[in-house]
């Protein structure tokens, strides 16, 4: 039963243009929602996140939108630029409790000169 | 140096083999945490634990023991490996209180023969 989903395994997108990618989530009690970016051969690294309260949170070129009643969350990279290009995972918590977050599979990023 | 911090970055054992993967965090966070990486299924977490002596399953224990006597150190063992236990893992830590980002060490890379 997989709680938070990334359906695109692999998205590809021009330097300069705007990338999106999505996650979808199942568990109605998650409510701290976090965006990792990983690099071969590293760990992940915090990127942004954003709580239930709000529906957008911003930081650079990064946006992080979220539609509760959807129950999906989009990362926006604006510009998109080479150095951008890594697997980017979903995260989802509950701010009470147990603290532990639950991932999605990932979707890997081409950022083609 | 502060941060969290693993080791062996890599490691080869035989099937049946007991291993034990290390994880010590500088920051005195109370939660840790277990992941394994896996193509297709992201970031499955195998057990975290809320403080020292306080541990408890996540999605995929079965095989793995946990211990944490100290708050810093939170070892993960594979009691007899086997070829499926074959994966890179990641430990994680973060801090108590609401919206907190999870840190992760740099990963193990572990391979049973």
């Amino acid at each position: 039963d997989q709680q938070v989903k990334q359906n695109s395994p692999s998205l590809s997108v021009q330097e300069g243009r705007i990338s999106i990618l999505n996650c979808d989530y199942t568990n109605s009690m998650f409510d701290y929602f976090l965006w990792y970016k990983k690099y071969p051969a590293e760990g992940p690294t915090f990127l942004i996140s954003i709580s239930s309260i709000k529906d957008k949170n911003e930081d650079g070129r990064f946006t992080v939108f979220l539609n509760k009643s959807a129950k999906h969350l989009s990362l926006h990279i604006v510009p998109s630029q080479p150095g951008d290009s890594a697997v980017y995972f979903c995260a989802a918590s509950e701010i009470q409790g147990a603290q532990k977050l639950v991932f999605g599979q990932g979707t890997r990023l081409t950022i083609n000169p | 140096d502060a941060g969290i911090t693993q080791s062996p970055r890599y490691k080869i054992t035989e099937t049946g083999r007991q291993v034990t993967l290390m994880c010590h965090q500088t920051w005195s966070h109370s939660y840790m945490f277990w992941y394994r990486q896996d193509l297709g299924h992201g970031l499955r977490l195998i057990y975290y634990s809320a403080a020292a002596d306080i541990t408890d399953k996540g999605e995929v224990p079965d095989g793995y023991v946990v211990s944490r006597s100290k708050t810093e150190n939170f070892p993960l063992t594979l009691e007899s490996a086997t070829r499926s236990q074959t994966s890179v893992y990641f430990c994680a830590s973060r801090s108590t209180g609401a919206s907190t980002e999870a840190f992760f060490g740099q990963g193990t890379r572990l391979t049973v023969v």
